[in-house]
C-alpha cells in the first residue's frame, strides 16, 4: 500500500488560513470517510486533530476543519496562530484492514 | 487520566528480538481497538499493526508479516508487540495508540510517549 500524497510543507502568517491536501486514490481517501488527521510538535506523540473526514475531538479548536474532493482529503486551519506550527499528518483506512498514513506536512507560521 | 506508557526498546543486533509493551490506564481498556505505529527517526508515521477489542482479529502492514506479532492481555490492561528478525529498516520509535470507538481502526485519540528500537551491529 502506497503512502497518501502530501506536501513537505506549508505556511502561513497569523491570523490567515492554510490548506493541505492529502491525495490518495479511489482504494483509499476516495473510498470513503475514515480520513484522519494529526498534528505532531518537535519530539511528541501524534495529536488528533481530525476522525472521519471532518469531525473534531473534544478539545481541537474550530479553528481546525476537515474536507474532502474525490481522492484528496483536506485540512483548513483558519486564524493561524504561533502553536499551530507543526508537522501535520494524513491518514486513510485502506481496505484489507490496512491504514495507511501521508508523508507528512511542515506547517510553519511566518 | 486516560493514559498510555509504552516500555520495551532498545538496542538490538540485527535478527534479534524484542518485546514491547504498553500499559494502558484510566480507561476501559477491554472496549478499545489497539495500534501500533511507528516512526523512523525524521521520518513519517507507518502503521503497523491493529488488534480488536477481544484480540480476535489482528492485522499487519506486509513489511512486518510474518516477524512481529502483536497481542493482547485484557486482564492487565496491556498491548504487546513481539518483534523479531529484526532488521535496520526496523529502527524507529514505536507507539501504541487507541482506536476511537466510531472509527476504532483509523482514528487514535490516545498516544503513548513511545519507546525507541535501534537495530544496529
Amino acid at each position: 500500500q502506497s503512502a497518501l500524497t502530501q506536501p513537505p510543507s506549508a505556511s502561513g502568517s497569523p491570523g490567515q488560513s492554510v490548506t493541505i491536501s492529502c491525495t490518495g486514490t479511489s482504494s483509499d481517501v476516495g473510498a470513503h470517510n475514515y480520513v484522519s488527521w494529526y498534528q505532531q510538535h518537535p519530539g511528541k506523540a501524534p495529536k488528533l486533530m481530525i476522525s472521519e473526514l471532518s469531525k473534531r475531538p473534544s478539545g481541537v479548536p474550530d479553528r481546525f476543519s476537515g474536507s474532502k474532493s474525490g481522492n484528496t482529503a483536506s485540512l483548513t486551519v483558519s486564524g493561524l496562530q504561533a502553536e499551530d506550527e507543526a508537522d501535520y499528518y494524513c491518514s486513510s483506512f485502506a481496505g484489507s484492514n490496512n491504514l495507511v498514513f501521508g508523508g507528512g506536512t511542515k506547517l510553519t507560521v511566518l | 487520566e486516560v493514559q498510555l506508557v509504552e516500555s520495551g526498546g532498545g538496542l538490538v543486533q540485527p535478527g534479534g528480538s524484542l518485546r514491547l509493551s504498553c500499559a494502558a490506564s484510566g480507561f476501559t481498556f477491554s472496549k478499545h481497538w489497539m495500534t501500533w505505529v511507528r516512526q523512523a527517526p525524521g521520518k513519517g508515521l507507518e502503521w503497523v499493526a491493529n488488534i480488536k477489542e477481544d484480540g480476535s482479529e489482528k492485522n499487519y502492514v506486509d513489511s512486518v508479516k510474518g516477524r512481529f506479532t502483536i497481542s493482547r492481555d485484557n486482564a492487565k490492561n496491556s498491548l504487546y508487540l513481539q518483534v523479531n528478525s529484526l532488521r535496520a529498516e526496523d529502527t524507529a520509535v514505536y507507539y501504541c495508540a487507541r482506536g476511537t470507538v466510531s472509527a476504532p481502526r483509523s482514528a487514535f485519540d490516545v498516544w503513548g510517549q513511545g519507546t525507541m528500537v535501534t537495530v544496529s551491529s
